[in-house]
Order: C-alpha cells, then structure tokens, then sequence
C-alpha cells in the first residue's frame, strides 16, 4: 500500500476557490465511495470536513465540497477565508478493514 | 461527547516496544472502531492500526508483524504495542474513533509525541 498522492501545496487569495487532488488507485480511491478529507492546524488534531466523497458532517461549512471521479478524489474550498490556512489530508478505504492517507496539503491563503 | 486522550511514555530506546494507552470519555469502546495513527514531524498521516469492540483487529501491513492493539472495554481504555522501534518510529500517535455512521474518523485525540532515541 502506497500513501495516497496530494500536491504538497496550493495557495488562493480570499474569496477564491480552490481545489486540491488526491490521487489513489482502482484497489482504493477508485472501488468505494469511502473517501474522507481532514483539516489539521499547526500542532492539533485532524478535524473531519468530508466524508463518503461529498457527504458534510453537521457544523462543517457549505464553502467545503468533495467530489470523485475515476482513481482521484478532489475537495474543493470556495469563498477562501484566512481561517481555512492548515494542512489537509484525504484518506480512503483500501479493502480488507485497512485505511490510506494522503501525503497532505498545505493550503495557503495569500 | 466523545473525548479521547493519549498516554504514555514520551521516550523509547531503539529496540524497545512502544506502548500507549487511549481513554475514551463520553462513548463506549463497546462499539465502532478504535484506531491507532501517527504523524511523524513534519509528515503525513499512517493510519496504524484498528480494533472493534469484539476484540477483532486490523493492521497496516507495513507495520503488522511489531503492531498489537488491545481494548479494555472495563476501563474505556485501548492500548498500542509497537515492537523493536527505529527512529523511524518517532511520531506524534494519535488515537481516533472510525464510526460507521460516517465511515470516517470523527472523533481524535490530541496526540502524543514519542521520540525513539538512545
């Protein structure tokens, strides 16, 4: 098993959008709709954004969305705000009770 | 609300196994999974290891043969063993809660920073 790939950054100015891409293979990111995106912040704990591809948790904002198509998964963040600057991270299901991540992301808000 | 906090040694010499404890507050241990990941300075997040609250147990295969997790349901406890550590093995180990109401991790602790070094 390979971690699944992120671009190491992306950067946007407030109120655009952007989308960072995360890649896997047809063994996991392309077999199950069970792709998840976290937040993390400097020195915490990962925060669950999306989850089953495009699926919001209560209290998580409307400006966060996922979608998949193929072997790639992507989360885009529309409305940039200098609160959304973390790292993010995709994971998804690999078959046999055993979960992928991705190298991470680093979202830049200029 | 369910609240997770990790405990153990901060400090392991190479070769030594790695042992950590998880205390789950607010949920019970008797259901979803209870899992095991790490995040080595300055890296991504691996995903360890699970345990559903039968006792069955799934491993990352990169790690299986030196990874045990137990639960102690009594104790609202679950536990990691990792066996003959490397410096490699340094990393922030989170304990998280994977429900199968979002099929994803909802719920972490803080984490906690293991060094392994002489």
């Amino acid at each position: 098993q390979s971690a699944l790939t992120q671009p190491a950054s992306v950067s946007g100015s407030p109120g655009q959008s952007i989308t960072i891409s995360c890649t896997g293979t047809s063994s996991d990111v392309g077999s199950y709709n069970l792709v998840s995106w976290y937040q993390q912040l400097p020195g915490k704990a990962p925060k669950l954004m999306i989850y089953d591809v495009s699926k919001r948790p209560s209290g998580v904002s409307n400006r966060f969305a996922g979608s998949k198509s193929g072997n790639t998964a992507s989360l885009t963040i529309s409305g940039l705000q200098a609160e959304d600057e973390a790292e993010y991270y995709c994971c998804s299901y690999a078959g046999t009770s055993t979960w992928l991540f991705g190298g991470g992301t680093k979202l830049t808000v200029l | 609300q369910v609240q997770l906090q990790e405990s153990g040694p901060g400090l392991v010499k190479p070769s030594e196994t790695l042992s950590l404890t998880c205390t789950v507050s607010g949920g019970s241990p008797s259901i979803e999974f209870w899992s095991w990941i790490r995040q080595p300075p300055g890296k991504g997040l691996e995903w360890i290891g699970s345990i559903f609250h039968t006792g069955s147990t799934n491993y990352n295969p990169s790690l299986k043969s030196r990874v045990t997790i137990s639960l102690d349901t009594s104790r609202n406890q679950f536990s990691l063993k990792l066996t003959s550590v490397t410096a490699a093995d340094t990393a922030v180990y989170f304990c998280a809660r994977w429900t199968s109401e979002l099929s994803s991790f909802d719920y972490w602790g803080q984490g906690t920073l293991v060094t392994v070094s002489s």
